[in-house]
Order: structure tokens, then C-alpha cells, then sequence
């Protein structure tokens, strides 16, 4: 079946590092891809998401391409924040539901 | 615009009794959905409705679980009765679309469970 397969946290950076978060994903038929983020206290929202192959999202400086040769859909930022801090959930959204990954936490230190 | 809202927040409860959670979805969203997320993991689907009808939920724990959604708004989740294993976050999200594989779908805050 579809899965989505993300890399294990946490993960620790300091303050203007640049971000990589490996998503995989496994699928049959055309997928769409999407990173939610959850910020402490808060529900997930909508980070980016791609429809098709070779789609790039982007937001708040964050961006994924969907590639489909590498199955792949890893999540980048050139320069994190401490407002960044929050975990990162790679979906997949196939025929009806949203499959999620496991989650990657990430912590920006000052 | 408002966004999806839960109630309680919070619940302890003992085991073998029963808890229902509330979810009112964004209006105007005819798609509602209900997940469970475990401590660590993604959250994963428990149900989903299109307006008023139930159109997967496969995922139910029937036994235990129940869920409704009157005149196709708000929805109510229920545990009868709920076990040590029922400890988690219960999130309820709605989108816009017919649970298309493109749409977004919009998250309320959870309601985090524990079962004593």
C-alpha cells in the first residue's frame, strides 16, 4: 500500500542553517505531495504541497520538488529560524485520504 | 474566517468509561475528517464524511468507536468503552473539496485524550 516514509528526528540546528528534511514516499497511481508543519500548541497546518511531478511548493522560505524519478519530495530552507522550531509532517494524498509520515521535530537554538 | 474548532481540549478519563469529542469544521467545508494521532507517529485516518454520509471508515474501531455528523456541519466522535490504548490525539480536519487527492485539508487543534 501507499506510505510515506520521513527522516527520523529530532533534529537541531542553529539559527541561519540551512534545512534538509528527507521525505520518501511509495505509490501507486499520481500522488500529491504536502509538507504540514505543527507548531507547539498549535493543530497541523498546510506548509506546501505539489500536485504533480516536477511541481516545486514553497512557502515562508521553505520549498519541495516533487520528484517522481527519486520518489522523493525533501523539504528545504536556506537559513532557519527560531521560529522554525516545530514538527514537520510529510504527506501523501492518494485516491481519498492523506497518509502521513511520522513526523521529524526540528529545534533552531539562538 | 474561522477555523476548524474541538472540544474539549483536554480529557482524562478511566478506563471502561465513556468520552465524545466535538468538532465544528470550517464553514461551508463539506468534507469532514476525523484521525488519531499517537504520541510520535503521523496521524492517521479514522473516518471520513462527505456532508452527511460516512464514505470511509474502514479505520473505525467499530466496537467501540462511533461517529455522527447531523444535517452534515458539526460531527461528534465517540469512545464506548474506551481502553488504556485509546490514549492519543483525536483531530478533526475539514477541506472543500470531495476528498480529491489534491485538496488541503484544515486541522483543528486535537483533542488529547488520556485513558487512566
Amino acid at each position: 500500500g501507499d506510505s510515506v516514509t520521513q527522516m527520523e528526528g529530532p533534529v537541531t540546528l542553529s539559527e541561519e542553517a540551512f534545512l534538509t528534511i528527507n521525505c520518501t514516499y511509495t505509490a501507486t497511481g499520481y500522488p500529491s505531495l504536502f509538507w504540514y508543519v505543527q507548531y507547539p500548541g498549535e493543530g497541523l497546518q498546510l506548509l506546501l504541497k505539489a500536485t504533480k511531478a516536477d511541481d516545486k511548493g514553497s512557502n515562508k522560505g521553505f520549498e519541495a520538488t516533487y520528484r517522481k524519478e527519486t520518489t522523493s519530495f525533501h523539504l528545504e530552507k536556506g537559513s532557519v529560524q527560531v521560529s522554525d522550531s516545530a514538527v514537520y509532517f510529510c504527506a501523501l494524498g492518494s485516491a481519498s485520504k492523506i497518509i502521513f509520515g511520522s513526523g521529524t521535530r526540528l529545534s533552531i537554538r539562538p | 474566517e474561522a477555523g476548524v474548532v474541538q472540544s474539549p481540549r483536554y480529557k482524562i478519563i478511566e478506563k471502561k468509561q465513556p468520552v465524545a469529542f466535538w468538532c465544528n469544521p470550517i464553514s461551508g467545508h463539506n468534507t469532514l475528517y476525523w484521525y488519531r494521532q499517537n504520541l510520535g507517529q503521523g496521524p492517521e485516518l479514522l473516518i471520513r464524511y462527505e456532508n452527511e454520509e460516512a464514505v470511509d471508515d474502514s479505520q473505525l474501531p467499530k466496537d467501540r468507536f462511533s461517529a455522527e455528523r447531523l444535517k452534515g456541519v458539526d460531527s461528534t466522535l465517540k469512545i464506548q468503552p474506551a481502553e488504556l490504548g485509546d490514549s492519543a490525539v483525536y483531530l478533526c480536519a475539514s477541506s472543500s473539496g470531495a476528498g480529491q487527492r489534491t485538496d488541503t485539508q484544515y486541522f483543528g487543534p486535537g483533542t488529547r485524550l488520556t485513558v487512566l
